[in-house]
């Protein structure tokens, strides 16, 4: 089964800042790697996936990089709405599908 | 709108039974793979289980293989995860998705969750 490490778990950025958020699997999963946004009460929210297509609806202002065993979404300039956890996950290598532990995005 | 509408869960007593639904909408339902995934309080998402378009094929982690059972009525529009000898484990909240396209492929489309409690 494929590892997915997020880090920082934390991170604590000021509105209008850009946020790096990483992710490392434990082996190759090509670019099937997607990014969810999860807010408190509410589901996840799909964001990226191929790791780098923009899922339908979502700002500009998230992108996502990598392939093989290094991805990072970036938030360019970080909205109030944009505070959330966020997951990734892989889909390469399955079943079964795997997430990551979660990066928290809270205000600085 | 295309939406995903959760039902079913509860309160159940270790050893039980429960089945969750999902009602699709606006979206060809029969067209695309569906999965559960779970979160348990305060935890991070888990994949549970994931069927194919038609139904001819599913997929389980091993923690609820034997115990659980995905299908779907496509004329009915609707994903079912039937869930035998629930353990304490068990509980968290479902989420029924639709896959982008492919078996092996991103959840687009989430239902608000439905709240399983496997507890005496």
């Amino acid at each position: 089964e494929i590892v997915l490490t997020q880090s920082p778990a934390t991170l604590s950025v000021s509105p209008g800042e850009r946020a790096t958020l990483s992710c490392r699997a434990s082996q190759s999963v090509s670019s099937n790697l997607a990014w969810y946004q999860q807010k408190p009460g509410q589901a996840p929210r799909l964001l990226i996936y191929g790791a780098s297509t923009t899922a339908t609806g979502i700002p500009a202002r998230f992108s996502g990089s990598g392939s093989g065993t290094e991805f990072t979404l970036t938030i360019s300039s970080l909205q109030s709405e944009d505070f959330a956890v966020y997951y990734c996950q892989q889909y390469n290598n399955w079943p079964p599908c795997s997430f990551g532990q979660g990066t928290k995005l809270e205000i600085k | 709108e295309v939406q995903l509408l959760e039902s079913g869960g509860g309160l159940v007593q270790p050893g039980g039974s429960l089945r969750l639904s999902c009602a699709a909408s606006g979206f060809t339902f029969s067209s695309y793979a569906m999965t559960w995934v779970r979160q348990a309080p305060g935890k991070g998402l888990e994949w549970v289980s994931t069927i194919s378009a038609s139904g001819g094929s599913t997929y389980y982690t091993d923690s609820v293989k034997g115990r659980f059972t995905i299908s779907r009525d496509n004329s009915k529009n609707t994903l079912y995860l039937q869930m035998n000898s629930l353990r304490a484990e068990d509980t968290a909240v479902y989420y029924c998705a639709k896959l982008v396209r492919g078996l092996n492929d991103a959840f687009d489309i989430w239902g608000q969750g439905t709240v399983l409690t496997v507890s005496s």
